[in-house]
C-alpha cells in the first residue's frame, strides 16, 4: 500500500519567519497531494491541495510544491502567525475512484510570539 | 453552519463492553468516513461509505462494524471493545471521494477502554 514520511515531526519558529514541513511518498501512482490542519481538540481541515500534474500552488501565505520525479511534496508557511500553530498533516491518494486518503504522521508546529 | 457532528466526545469503557459512536452531517455529503488517531500517528480509515447504502473496509477495518442510516448519519460500533481500540475517533464527510475534494471532519471522540 501506499506509505507517506513526513518530516520533521515538531517545529518551532518566531513568529514572521517561515516554516517548511516535507513528505516523501513512494507510490508513483499517487496524484493527489492535500493538507491538513488540526488545532488543538478540533478536527483536522483542509488548507491547500495539488495534484499531479501542477508544480507549485499558492494561497496567500501557505503554498504547496511537489516533486513527482523525487516523490516528494512540501507546505510552506510564511510570515507565521501565533494562530498557524497546530498539527500538520500530509496526505496522498491515487485515483478519483479511490476513497482512501494516507496520511502522515503530523507535524507540530509552534509559533512563538 | 453544524457541520459534521459526532457524540459522544469523551467515553471510557471496560473491556468486552459495547458501544456505538454516532456521526451526522447537513452539508449532504455523498461520502462519509470513520478514523482512528493515535498518538504520533496519522488518520488511519477504518470503514467508509461512498454513499447512502454502501459500505466498505478502510486500512483498520478490525473490532468495528459500520451502519450508514441513512444519507446523513454513519455509526461507528465496537462491539467487544479492547485496549487496543484506546484512540481518538474522528468522523469526516465530502461531496465524493477523498481525491476529489475537500473532507470535512467532526471534532472527535476520544475513547478509553480499561
Amino acid at each position: 500500500g501506499e506509505n507517506v514520511e513526513q518530516h520533521p515531526s515538531t517545529l518551532s519558529v518566531q513568529e514572521g519567519d517561515s516554516a517548511v514541513i516535507k513528505c516523501t511518498y513512494s507510490d508513483s501512482a499517487s496524484n493527489y497531494f492535500p493538507w491538513y490542519k488540526q488545532e488543538l481538540g478540533k478536527g483536522s481541515q483542509l488548507i491547500i491541495d495539488i495534484r499531479s500534474n501542477v508544480g507549485e500552488k499558492k494561497d496567500q501565505r501557505i503554498a504547496v510544491t511537489l516533486n513527482k520525479t523525487a516523490k516528494h511534496f512540501s507546505l510552506h508557511i510564511t510570515e507565521t502567525q501565533p494562530e498557524d500553530s497546530a498539527v500538520y498533516f500530509c496526505a496522498l491518494g491515487s485515483g478519483a475512484g479511490s476513497y482512501q486518503l494516507t496520511f502522515g504522521k503530523g507535524t507540530k508546529l509552534s509559533v512563538i510570539p | 453552519n453544524a457541520g459534521v457532528t459526532q457524540t459522544p466526545k469523551f467515553q471510557v469503557l471496560k473491556t468486552g463492553q459495547s458501544m456505538t459512536l454516532q456521526c451526522a452531517q447537513d452539508m449532504n455529503h455523498n461520502s462519509m468516513y470513520w478514523y482512528r488517531q493515535d498518538p504520533g500517528m496519522g488518520l488511519r480509515l477504518i470503514y467508509y461509505s461512498a454513499s447512502e447504502g454502501t459500505t466498505d473496509k478502510g486500512e483498520v477495518p478490525n473490532g468495528y462494524n459500520v451502519s450508514r442510516l441513512n444519507k446523513r448519519e454513519f455509526s461507528l460500533r465496537l462491539e467487544s471493545a479492547a485496549p487496543s481500540q484506546t484512540s481518538v475517533y474522528f468522523c469526516a464527510s465530502g461531496l465524493g471521494g477523498p481525491n476529489t475534494g475537500e473532507l470535512f471532519f467532526g471534532e472527535g471522540s476520544r475513547l478509553t477502554v480499561l
